[in-house]
């Protein structure tokens, strides 16, 4: 089974603080995904990533910036938080083999409050 | 750019019930279509996948049908269950990235 865990269920942070979400898959992936969740706007593309050192934005990616230095992992960087990026982030990867182009797997999320 | 669209927003049902839930897509032009079954606080976990070149595919009681032409997906759950309770997301695939409809959230009361 496709494994992807999240660093944190729950975070609390304060205006300003740096903030990191690491997101850790077991599969080879190539590709991993940064989305976040809030309601009345569904989910939304943050960043993404097709290779290592590799990094592409989404439809949202202000305030935000992503690292992947391993293949296996994905990190999400809050530069400087902010309270409207209280939100459920949610981490996915896939692969790019052909026959499986695009299946995306989950984690569990993370959810996160800054005050 | 893409547009997905899920309705209704919610659902209730009586158990056992057989249901449809509907998706459709502004952009024909797409790789896959994916549903997913989220429950309350929780991740994403992925029911099914149908390519571009299928028209359904099927696990256990789900069914999920696919119409490019029309921009359309269904999914189909029979003899619904107490258990089946959740939000159910449609997403439609391109060059690796997914776009989401809203959800319908699925009440299967007892």
């Amino acid at each position: 089974d496709v494994k992807v865990t999240q660093s944190s269920r729950y975070l609390v942070k304060r205006t300003g603080e740096k903030v990191f979400l690491e997101c850790v898959q077991d599969m080879d992936h190539e590709n991993m995904f940064w989305y976040r969740q809030d309601p009345g706007l569904g989910l939304r593309l943050i960043y993404f990533s097709y290779d290592v050192k590799m990094k592409e934005k989404g439809d949202i990616p202000e305030g935000y910036s992503v690292s992947r230095e391993k293949k296996e992992r994905f990190s999400l960087i809050l530069e400087s938080a902010s309270t409207n990026q209280t939100s459920m982030y949610l981490c996915a990867s896939s692969s790019q083999d052909r026959g499986n182009w695009d299946e995306q797997y989950f984690g569990p999320g993370t959810r996160l409050t800054v005050t | 750019k893409q547009e997905v669209t899920q309705i209704p927003a919610a659902l209730s049902v009586p158990e056992g019930e057989n249901l449809v839930l509907n998706c459709s897509f502004t952009d024909s032009a797409i790789y896959n279509l994916q549903w997913f079954r989220q429950d309350p606080g929780k991740g994403l976990t992925s029911l099914l996948l149908i390519q571009s070149s299928q028209r359904e595919q099927t696990s256990g009681r789900l069914n999920a049908s696919l119409d490019k032409s029309s921009g359309r997906s269904t999914l189909y759950i029979a003899a619904s269950q107490p258990g089946d309770s959740a939000t159910y997301l449609c997403a439609c695939g391109n060059t690796g990235k997914l776009i989401f409809g809203q959800g319908t959230t699925l009440q299967v009361k007892p």
